[in-house]
């Protein structure tokens, strides 16, 4: 049981460069989410899942969009990155029903 | 615990002491506290949590205390060890809202 994997680790990125961060579960949670954490600021929410083919918005979703098409995947696209996207990037997961997120390890993302 | 800036604030204790880790929570209505831990480079880890009908919770060196009046939560740990350098996060929610906002975070410093 591998719990959430991210993907990349780390990142650098140009402005206007586009990427997707990954993030794979294997607990087969309903939930999934994208979380940025900035200096200071603790999380903040980008965007949740509830089920394959549900998404909806957190607190920051602008400049960020996500799919769901199968409940193990759930990544998180840039599509034209901007320096106040630096940043680290944690995915995290629950069994609907629960109230325990499981986080990913992180990615920290550069954009220059 | 409040944010200043960019930086987070930080609580040193001595090896074998009690610590205390404040937050204060902004949504009247939440009704579900959780407390997490970051260690360096790592996702936030699960310590304990508190349902809004409770004022206190206790678990294996760890106890929360939640005062509903002036929306404030604290984290005691007893004892606290070197492993337990990390920084500190709550988080509330609406029970099974699947939306959760977290604080800025304290910082723990175990000093041997």
């Amino acid at each position: 049981n591998a719990g959430v994997t991210q993907t990349p680790k780390f990142q650098v990125l140009k402005t206007g460069q586009s990427m997707t961060l990954q993030c794979a579960q294997d607990m087969n949670h309903e939930y999934m989410s994208w979380y940025r954490q900035d200096p200071g600021m603790g999380l903040r929410l980008i965007h949740y899942s509830v089920g394959a083919g549900i998404t909806d918005q957190g607190e920051v979703p602008n400049g960020y969009n996500v799919s769901r098409s199968t409940t193990e995947d759930f990544p998180l696209r840039l599509l034209s990155a901007a320096p106040s996207q630096t940043s680290v990037y944690f995915c995290a997961s629950l069994p609907l029903g629960d109230n325990v997120l499981t986080f990913g390890a992180g990615s920290r993302l550069t954009v220059l | 615990g409040e944010s200043v800036g960019l930086h987070l604030p930080t609580l040193s204790v001595q090896e074998g002491d009690n610590s205390i880790i404040n937050c204060a929570y902004s949504n009247s209505a939440s009704d579900y506290f959780i407390w997490y831990k970051q260690e360096s480079g790592k996702g936030p880890q699960f310590i304990i949590d508190i349902r809004s009908n409770m004022d206190k919770r206790q678990g294996q060196r760890v106890t929360v205390l939640l005062n509903k009046t002036v929306k404030h939560l604290s984290l005691q740990i007893a004892a606290t060890q070197p492993g337990d350098s990390a920084v500190y996060f709550c988080a509330e929610t609406l029970y099974n809202f699947n939306k959760f906002y977290f604080g800025s975070g304290t910082k723990l410093n175990v000093k041997p």
